[in-house]
C-alpha cells in the first residue's frame, strides 16, 4: 500500500482565495482525520470521520473551514476564504478502528 | 477536542542516556499511542497501550500508563542522536499538543 496520500504538498495562495486539501486514506481503513500543525498551537485534531461520517468537529476553527468524505477513499478539506493565519501543515491520517493512525506526508500551505 | 499535554516541551540529553518524557490527558480513553515526528515529517507510530494494561516495552521502550491520574510516561533507554526528534501522545479524538522535543547529542 502507498500509505495516505495527500494532495499538493506545498500550496501556495493570496489571502481571500479558496484552498482544497485532498486525502487518499490506506484502504480497509475507516478512520480518517484532519490535523494542522503550527509552532504556536501544535498539532491540532480538526476533525475526524468514521465510515465517512463526521463525528467529531469541534476542532474547525470557523465557518471557513469545511470537510468532507464522499467515499471511503477520499476526503477534502476546504478553507474558503482563506487567510494568513490559515498559514500550516495539515496533516490527514487514517487508521483501522480506533488505534494506530497512519499518518500522510502533510500539505504546506502558506496563505500570503 | 480534548488535548493530550506532553512535558517537558524539551528535553536535552547525551547518548547512551534514557529520555523520560510524559503525558497527561482529561478524558477517559481506550487506548493511548505515542508518536514520534522527525522535523519536516509527518508523524510515525511507536507505540500503543491499552486502558487495562499498565507497562508495555517494544525494544528500547518502555510505556506505562495509569488511569486514575490520567497519565503516561515514555522511556527511551540508551537513547542514540537518531532519537531526536517531537514525541507525542495521542488517542481518537485528542488534539496531539506541541510534543516534547528531545535532542540527543553524540
Amino acid at each position: 500500500d502507498a500509505g495516505v496520500i495527500q494532495s499538493p504538498r506545498h500550496e501556495v495562495t493570496e489571502m481571500g482565495q479558496e484552498v482544497t486539501l485532498r486525502c487518499k486514506p490506506i484502504s480497509g481503513h475507516d478512520y480518517l482525520f484532519w490535523y494542522r500543525q503550527t509552532m504556536m498551537r501544535g498539532l491540532e485534531l480538526l476533525i475526524y470521520f468514521n465510515n465517512n461520517v463526521p463525528i467529531d468537529d469541534s476542532g474547525m476553527p470557523e465557518d471557513r473551514f469545511s470537510a468532507k468524505m464522499p467515499n471511503a477513499s477520499f476526503s477534502t478539506l476546504k478553507i474558503q476564504p482563506s487567510e494568513p493565519r490559515d498559514s500550516a501543515v495539515y496533516f490527514c491520517a487514517s487508521s483501522f478502528g480506533p488505534h494506530e493512525q497512519f499518518f500522510g506526508p502533510g500539505t504546506r500551505l502558506t496563505v500570503l | 477536542s480534548q488535548q493530550g499535554e506532553e512535558d517537558p516541551q524539551a528535553l536535552s540529553i547525551q547518548e547512551g542516556e534514557n529520555a523520560t518524557m510524559n503525558c497527561s490527558y482529561k478524558t477517559s480513553i481506550n487506548n493511548l499511542q505515542w508518536y514520534r515526528q522527525n522535523s519536516g515529517r509527518g508523524l510515525v507510530h511507536l507505540i500503543l497501550i491499552r486502558s487495562n494494561e499498565r507497562e508495555k516495552h517494544s525494544g528500547r521502550l518502555r510505556v506505562t500508563l495509569d488511569t486514575s491520574k490520567k497519565s503516561s510516561s515514555l522511556l527511551i533507554t540508551a537513547s542514540r542522536a537518531a532519537d531526536t526528534a517531537s514525541y507525542f501522545c495521542a488517542t481518537v479524538g485528542l488534539n496531539f499538543g506541541k510534543g516534547t522535543s528531545l535532542l540527543v547529542t553524540p
